[in-house]
């Protein structure tokens, strides 16, 4: 089992559609999370964090679910500029501290 | 500078030759990672270097490829007999702290091995 699974899409939304995206880890001691954005032949850069509680960034909602071991990101009033791969990242252990990704859900907004 | 920056940005070798590298991260970044990201796939660990910690090297494939970094510094990444299958991106992020802060990449250096 990968430490960090994603379905890899593609998700293929129309304009103004809300779509989530679920991401399981497998250390259930983990304790940092995020996701990070990927565009096409770019480097990742972070989108957001995702804490415990949830949050919220404008259109874009993080959750974390310790029980059943994943986070999920849902994005509300899909726009074009949306598309690109989302990449779910883990500090999978605590003792290893590298942070570790996903392979990443892509999604393409259509107009 | 202000990112991360990495060089070359484009590197073609021939099969059996070495290769080197480099990765200039934030200033003040003790936290520093290689991740290596094939074509349509996500990304891979190699290395985490943590200030003067041990690095981490539990990601490398094969004794072909190390890494080195000189305090909280540049770091180089190097390959050694290179084959075809080590055409990739390879990509190194810094970070203030380790595991738990936001990492920035930079745009990774295109190896391709011919």
């Amino acid at each position: 089992r990968k430490e960090v699974e994603q379905d890899p899409g593609p998700f293929n939304v129309p304009e103004g559609a809300t779509v989530a995206f679920n991401c399981t880890y497998s250390n259930s001691a983990s304790q940092s999370f995020f996701w990070y954005r990927q565009d096409c032949r770019k480097e990742p850069k972070l989108l957001m964090s995702v804490y415990s509680s949830g949050n919220e960034d404008g259109r874009f909602t993080a959750q974390l679910n310790r029980a059943s071991q994943y986070i999920s990101l849902l994005i509300r009033d899909s726009k074009l500029s949306d598309s690109a791969t989302y990449l779910c990242v883990v500090n999978i252990s605590p003792g290893r501290r590298a942070l570790t990704f996903g392979s990443g859900t892509r999604l393409q907004v259509q107009p | 500078g202000a990112g991360v920056s990495q060089s070359p940005s484009n590197k073609v070798t021939e099969k059996g030759k070495d290769v080197e590298l480099r990765c200039d991260p934030i200033s003040g970044h003790t936290a520093l990672y290689w991740y290596r990201q094939r074509l349509g796939q996500g990304l891979e660990f190699l290395i985490y270097f943590q200030g003067n910690s041990a690095p981490d090297k539990s990601g490398l494939p094969s004794d072909r490829f190390s890494a080195e970094r000189t305090g909280e510094s540049v770091s180089t990444l190097t390959i050694q007999r290179t084959q075809q299958e080590d055409s990739a991106v390879y990509l190194c992020a810094s970070s203030r702290e380790a595991g738990n802060t936001e990492a920035f990449f930079g745009q990774g250096t295109r190896l391709t091995v011919v």
